[in-house]
């Protein structure tokens, strides 16, 4: 089942934060964040591991709490390139490599 | 060049006739993947494939064929369009092992059936 994200979409000033959220139905091994830009494919950004291992961007943080299957990623002190949908994807074990990913949050940072 | 290339980057086709997205990727990741995205659906997950000649079902498989002979080669089938597959298709790689690895994305293709 598809995790869900939220908001579906969010409108920032630069320099302002956010919090995107995900969360899954069922029980998770690890979450991965992806930004897509308008028209370019999705690129990687962070992978959150159970146990709490993170391997990913400098500039952006994500946490991932297991006992609810939730993850958020924050973008902190937002800039411009920061626009873009993003997306979480769920792993429910380590086989396959395979991902559910939500339906995205579309950001938009304004000058 | 080194990469996931996908071809053809756009595609017009007419319902009923067949079409193959082509998808080429340089490292020799294990795992391909390939995904369709809609409005409102996120990316949905076709088929993907674990090595050579090792391919399974996604989350929306109905419609589409692949093969992979080759490890470095993963194309997609519609054997006969409709216009419910108009998407834009992307195809990804990963490594394989301990794991889990990040997953690469091509540019994509818009295919477009009429």
């Amino acid at each position: 089942q598809q995790p869900v994200q939220s908001p579906q979409a969010v409108i920032l000033r630069e320099g302002e934060d956010a919090v995107i959220n995900c969360s899954s139905s069922k029980a998770l091994y690890s979450v991965h964040w992806y930004r897509q830009k308008h028209g370019e494919a999705p690129v990687f950004l962070m992978i959150l591991l159970k146990g709490g291992e993170q391997k990913g961007h400098e500039k952006i943080s994500a946490s991932f709490n297991e006992k609810k299957q939730q993850s958020s990623l924050y973008l902190t002190a937002s800039q411009l390139s920061y626009s873009g949908t993003y997306f979480c994807g769920t792993m429910n074990n380590n086989a396959g490599n395979m991902l559910t990913f939500g339906g995205g949050t579309r950001l938009m940072v304004k000058p | 060049d080194a990469g996931i290339t996908q071809s053809p980057r756009y595609k017009i086709t007419e319902t009923g006739r067949q079409v193959t997205l082509m998808c080429h990727q340089t490292w020799s990741h294990s795992y391909m993947f390939w995904y369709r995205q809609d409005l409102g659906h996120g990316l949905r997950l076709i088929y993907y494939s674990a090595a050579a000649d090792i391919t399974d079902k996604g989350e929306v498989p109905d419609g589409y064929v692949v093969s992979r002979s080759k490890t470095e080669n993963f194309p997609l089938t519609l054997e006969s369009a409709t216009r419910s597959q108009t998407s834009v298709y992307f195809c990804a790689s990963s490594e394989r092992g301990s794991g889990p690895y990040e997953q690469y994305f091509g540019p994509g293709t818009r295919l477009t059936v009429t």
